[in-house]
């Protein structure tokens, strides 16, 4: 059970808006801590999609975009194409316990 | 290009020691942490530890009494060391790059990962 929580799940069809949150609580994104967000297709391994919340590294199309507001996050993928069906993670860091880097559980994105 | 690729048996017996190596091309080692993250099959991502070049490190709190880290600059790589490891620990092992940005840190380049399997 992670301190990031992220629905199971999302689903959308082509060309349309989604969004995956990420809920943290004041040790993590509320304490101020910064949210990445990783996309994972299957078999392969996770890539970064955006970091210090909002920020797209060279490559990544500006379809997808974060925020962070309070003790939350959002991811939204906007013209929605096959190829964005995979799992999608965010991070942050935790203060709690000695502090650690913390991944919420996943979301699932179904492209219809 | 940085690239990474982790290395070690595929197959761990039951309260033994896990290890692992990833090695770092592309790019010196220098200058930048390091991560190990795992993904038991099915399931979320677990951040197991960081170590920087100058060997400082930091552990997950609920593996740290069984996780050891190590760099060797000198081949670009870094290490990962579990002990008394159960069929809890059977995962996909990734390395990551991490970077750091005002505080925040994030990992930019992965490994592929390796599966581990703890087994008799």
């Amino acid at each position: 059970q992670s301190v990031l929580t992220q629905p199971p799940s999302v689903s959308g069809a082509p060309g349309q808006r989604v969004t995956i949150s990420c809920t943290g609580s004041s040790s993590n994104i509320g304490a101020g801590s910064d949210v990445h967000w990783y996309q994972q297709l299957p078999g392969t391994a996770p890539k970064l999609l955006i970091y210090g919340n909002s920020n797209r590294p060279s490559g990544v199309p500006d379809r997808f975009s974060g925020s962070k507001s309070g003790t939350s996050a959002s991811l939204a993928i906007t013209g929605l194409q096959a190829e964005d069906e995979a799992d999608y993670y965010c991070q942050s860091y935790d203060s709690s316990l000695s502090g650690y880097w913390v991944f919420g559980g996943g979301t699932k994105l179904t492209v219809l | 290009q940085v690239q990474l690729q982790e290395s070690g048996p595929g197959l761990v017996k039951p309260s033994e020691t896990l290890s692992l190596t990833c090695t770092v091309s592309g790019g010196s080692i220098s200058s930048y942490y390091w991560s190990w993250i795992r993904q038991p099959a099915g399931k979320g991502l677990e951040w197991i530890g960081r170590i920087y070049t100058s060997g400082s490190t930091n552990y997950n709190p609920s593996l740290k009494s069984r996780v050891t880290m190590s760099v060797d600059t000198s081949k670009n790589q870094f290490s990962l060391k579990l002990s008394s490891v159960t069929a809890a620990d059977t995962a996909v092992y990734y390395c990551a790059r991490g970077t750091t940005l005002a505080g925040s840190y994030y990992h930019d380049y992965w490994g592929q990962g390796t599966l581990v399997t703890v087994s008799s």
